[in-house]
């Protein structure tokens, strides 16, 4: 069964101090793992798309990074902006074009 | 980045109602939708995908009698809750993939619904 696990559910950091988000996933063949943002009452904001193990991205203070089983989200020098809940779905080869598998979130909190 | 707007951003209404929810892709087509529901502190449900010219296809559990949509052009999806109850009220968002390559998938900013 395809599972995406984010992992700590919740996560306070003080400003300045860098952390990272944790994504494992199984699937049946991966086709792309999606990083989104998400503020409260609104939709997800996009951020990252990974296709390969290897590949990183980097946006701001944020870079994602993958591998074969899982993918972090670094948060460098966090500001607090940067608080919301970040978000990981994986899409399945096989699967409807767009089709997203979700993880249940980090809620990051950074506080001055 | 591609646009995806919804509207109404909330709406009330009394119980045994219906209520349309549009999503619309502003600046690209596309071919396929997805409606979600999002209770409070918990992540993304995905509830039907919508097919531009044919029928949604709705995830197990969700009733398709109950949760109409229509996807009549390559920018808007309606998602219609007959005859909505109390437990409907939540957020739904819709999303959509701007185009058929490796290219991301862009959400709309979310209906919220309070079903009284």
């Amino acid at each position: 069964e395809d599972q995406v696990t984010q992992s700590p559910e919740a996560l306070r950091l003080q400003e300045g101090e860098s952390s990272s988000l944790n994504c494992s996933y199984t699937v049946s063949g991966l086709r792309g793992l999606f990083w989104y943002r998400q503020d409260p009452g609104k939709g997800p904001e996009f951020l990252f798309t990974l296709y390969s193990a290897g590949e990183e991205k980097e946006k701001e203070r944020l870079k994602a990074t993958l591998t074969k089983k899982e993918s972090f989200l670094h948060i460098t020098a966090p500001k607090p902006e940067d608080s919301a809940t970040y978000l990981c779905a994986v899409e399945r080869r096989g699967s409807t074009l767009g089709r997203l598998y979700f993880g249940r979130g980090t809620q990051l909190t950074v506080w001055p | 980045g591609a646009v995806v707007s919804q509207h109404p951003s909330r709406v009330i209404c009394k119980s045994g109602t219906s209520v349309k929810i549009e999503c619309r892709s502003l600046d690209f087509q596309a071919t396929t939708m997805f409606w979600y529901r999002q209770f409070p502190k918990q992540s993304l449900m995905l509830m039907a995908t919508s097919n531009e010219g044919s029928k949604a296809t709705y995830e197990q559990g969700v009733e398709k009698d109950k949760f109409l949509i229509n996807h009549a052009s390559l920018t808007l999806s309606t998602l219609t809750v007959t005859s909505a109850h109390p437990e409907d009220s939540s957020f739904y968002i819709c999303s959509a993939r701007a185009g058929q390559q490796q290219e991301t998938q862009y959400f709309g900013p979310g209906t919220r619904l309070l079903v009284l």
